[in-house]
């Protein structure tokens, strides 16, 4: 059982390059979400989804594309990096509401 | 709006000292609060958590109780370790999507 597993784990752009972070999750799980993790300021929600086809903005999403065509996958699309995009980027995914969150290991991006 | 507000860090304890962090909450109606905690170079991890008033969430030694009359939820553990050395994250989850909404974050750093 693998989890939330995120790809890369590292990543350097330059800015205006695009580039996909991956993330995928084997537990059926229907919610799925990515956050940033930026030094305090805590982790802030970019996209989410509640099921395969339904997605919907976050907190900061700027910047950020997703699409959810499969329950197993969300990945997160940078169209045009720039370096206020440079951060930890989670990935998280839950069975419902009431129940807590398992998180991937992060991607960590830097834009140059 | 729903939001989470926890003491800043960090916080320096000597091994077997007590540990309080503590999390309040601004938020509509009764969400479900949570502890999550991050090892160095790692994802969160889900400690523990409440779903409803009185309750008491505990993991690991650590425990925490959903109080509603103070809106908090104040993470406590009686004898830290070194290996207890980690960022903890309060969070609320609200609303039928279940999104979680996250404090900045605690560094604890336990010295032997």
């Amino acid at each position: 059982n693998a989890g939330v597993t995120q790809t890369p784990k590292f990543q350097v752009l330059k800015t205006g390059q695009s580039m996909t972070l991956q993330c995928a999750q084997d537990m059926n799980h229907e919610y799925m979400s990515w956050y940033r993790q930026d030094p305090g300021m805590g982790l802030r929600l970019i996209h989410y989804s509640v099921g395969a086809g339904i997605t919907d903005q976050g907190e900061v999403p700027n910047g950020y594309n997703v699409s959810r065509s499969t329950t197993e996958d969300f990945p997160l699309r940078l169209l045009s990096a720039a370096p206020s995009q440079t951060s930890v980027y989670f990935c998280a995914s839950s069975w419902t509401g009431g129940d807590g969150y398992t998180f991937g290991s992060g991607t960590r991006l830097t834009v140059v | 709006g729903n939001s989470v507000t926890q003491m800043e860090g960090p916080v320096t304890l000597s091994e077997e000292a007590f540990l309080t962090i503590n999390c309040t909450y601004t938020a509509t109606g009764y969400p479900s609060l949570f502890w999550y905690v991050q090892y160095p170079g790692e994802g969160l991890q889900l400690l523990l958590k409440a779903t409803k008033a009185d309750d008491k969430g505990s993991n690991k030694g650590f425990e925490a109780t959903y109080r509603k009359e103070t809106t908090s939820f104040h993470l406590e553990k009686g004898s830290v370790q070194v290996s207890d050395s980690a960022v903890y994250f309060c969070a609320l989850k609200w609303g039928s999507q279940g999104n979680l909404i996250f404090g900045k974050g605690t560094k604890l750093s336990v010295k032997p």
